[in-house]
């Protein structure tokens, strides 16, 4: 089955750090660009991070740039997204999602179902 | 940064009626703009990818169409499971904030 599979999130304390992972099964992983996307509590989707099917292009917003990494092991169909010094504003679902490609393109054609985080004291 | 501007925000219509969202770009974005479903409780689906190319699988009722920096989502006679949010997004090198999104409600 085509899917993705979202773990990692919780709630978690302002200035610490949580990582997601995001498992995919049913399709050739390294051949695409993978993206994390998040919904804030009665907001829009936000893109948040993407990485290019090697590693070797990454991208962020703005507001996470030094704070999240992104990463893949495609040796183990996975990706990853490593967050620190976590803000309140923070606070979403985190979605994983499939690129239609190998570069950082951005229209996604997979996503997952979400791992909430939660950032309050 | 790109700001994408969608309306309507809510949109009341009947099964079988043509239905027209509209996301005006703050500036050119070429063309690359998708367009999103999403239901409660569940993950977006692709509709719409380079403003006017159907995603596989998607009815072909569902189009897209540009004029600038202007992109509208037509669903030509909307169907009962097409009740849900619809979002534009713009992304290549123009990649990031979505649209705030349409709800179809009936």
């Amino acid at each position: 089955e085509v899917q993705l599979v979202e773990s990692g999130g919780g709630s978690i304390q302002p200035g610490r750090s949580l990582r997601l992972s995001c498992t995919a099964s049913g399709f050739i992983f390294d051949d695409y660009a993978m993206h994390w996307v998040r919904r804030a509590p009665g907001k829009g989707l936000e893109w948040v991070s993407g990485i290019s099917w090697s590693g070797g292009i990454i991208q962020y917003t703005d507001s996470v740039k030094g704070r999240f990494t992104i990463s893949r092991d495609n040796a183990k169909n996975s990706l990853f997204l490593q967050m620190s010094s976590l803000r309140p504003e923070d606070t979403a679902l985190y979605y994983c999602a499939k690129d239609r490609v190998s570069v950082v393109e951005g229209s996604f054609d997979l996503w997952g179902q979400g791992t909430m985080v939660t950032v309050s004291s | 940064d790109i700001q994408m501007t969608q309306s309507p925000s809510t949109l009341s219509a009947s099964v079988g009626d043509r239905v027209t969202i509209t996301c005006r770009a703050s500036q050119s974005i070429s063309g690359w703009l998708a367009w999103y479903q999403q239901k409660p409780g569940k993950a977006p689906k692709l509709l719409i990818y380079k403003a006017s190319s159907l995603e596989y699988g998607v009815p072909s009722r569902f189009s897209g169409s540009e004029s600038g920096t202007e992109f509208t989502l037509t669903i030509a006679s909307l169907q009962p499971d097409d009740f849900a949010t619809y979002y534009c997004q713009p992304y290549n090198d123009y990649l990031g904030t979505f649209g705030q999104g349409t709800r179809v409600e009936i």
